[in-house]
């Protein structure tokens, strides 16, 4: 399985700040995604990014809150902006590995205040 | 839209002590279905990828099987390093390139020594 980390581990922000997460795979991969795990709630995708073209958001995420971007097979970066406490959470990244299986990175735990 | 409901929330056994955690779930056919382990502060760790029912996968002390409608991780004897957040995921036949896996919110289980 791929090795992800992410960056940074943990931040606290103040609200109507962006904070963007970098996401750094050691082989490439076609596929990455960015899920959100908030606190007491499931892991929820936000998005795919795929390498070359649009992000495809979710449901309930858009482009503006969470932009996306891909710039090779190996990297990715979600943003998240114009933050308010709500935004407290899990971000995790993930690739798509052996048949439908995901693999995951450690997180990002963001404190919005 | 894909469902997964896990239960109980929380278990707490003793060492030695085996049990069960149950993964409902409905899906518009299903692709796959995969159990995580979650340490805290950890991100999600693969442990099982299940197809079709009938299908069964071991590891260590776990046990993953499927049916049509659920999936169980029976664990044997577990040790206090057992100790963590189970999830499982399932991914279903909606079509296009969407590869989103839907997380049911877990089972903490707690293993005393």
């Amino acid at each position: 399985s791929a090795v992800i980390s992410q960056k940074p581990s943990r931040d606290i922000c103040q609200r109507g700040t962006s904070l963007t997460i970098q996401c750094q795979v050691d082989s490439q991969v076609t596929m990455m995604f960015w899920y959100r795990q908030q606190p007491g709630q499931s892991l929820t995708l936000i998005a795919t990014a795929n390498q070359g073209s649009e992000a495809t958001y979710e449901s309930g995420f858009v482009i503006d809150k969470f932009p996306i971007s891909r710039p090779n097979l190996t990297f990715s970066t979600l943003t998240v902006s114009n933050m308010s406490p709500e935004d407290s959470s899990i971000y995790l990244c993930s690739v798509r590995g052996y048949q439908e299986t995901q693999y995951f990175g450690p997180g990002t735990r963001l404190l919005v205040l | 839209e894909d469902q997964v409901t896990q239960s109980p929330e929380a278990l707490r056994l003793q060492e030695g002590e085996s049990s069960s955690l149950n993964c409902s779930y409905t899906v518009s056919g299903l692709r796959g279905l995969f159990w995580y382990r979650q340490d805290p502060g950890k991100g999600p760790e693969f442990l099982f990828t299940l197809y079709s029912a009938g299908e069964e996968k071991e590891k260590e002390r776990l046990k993953a099987t499927l049916t049509k409608k659920e999936s169980f991780l029976h664990i044997t004897a577990p040790k206090p390093e057992d100790s963590a957040t189970y999830l499982c995921a399932v991914r279903g036949n909606s079509g296009g390139s969407n590869y989103k896996l839907t997380f049911g919110k877990g089972t903490l289980l707690t293993v005393n020594p």
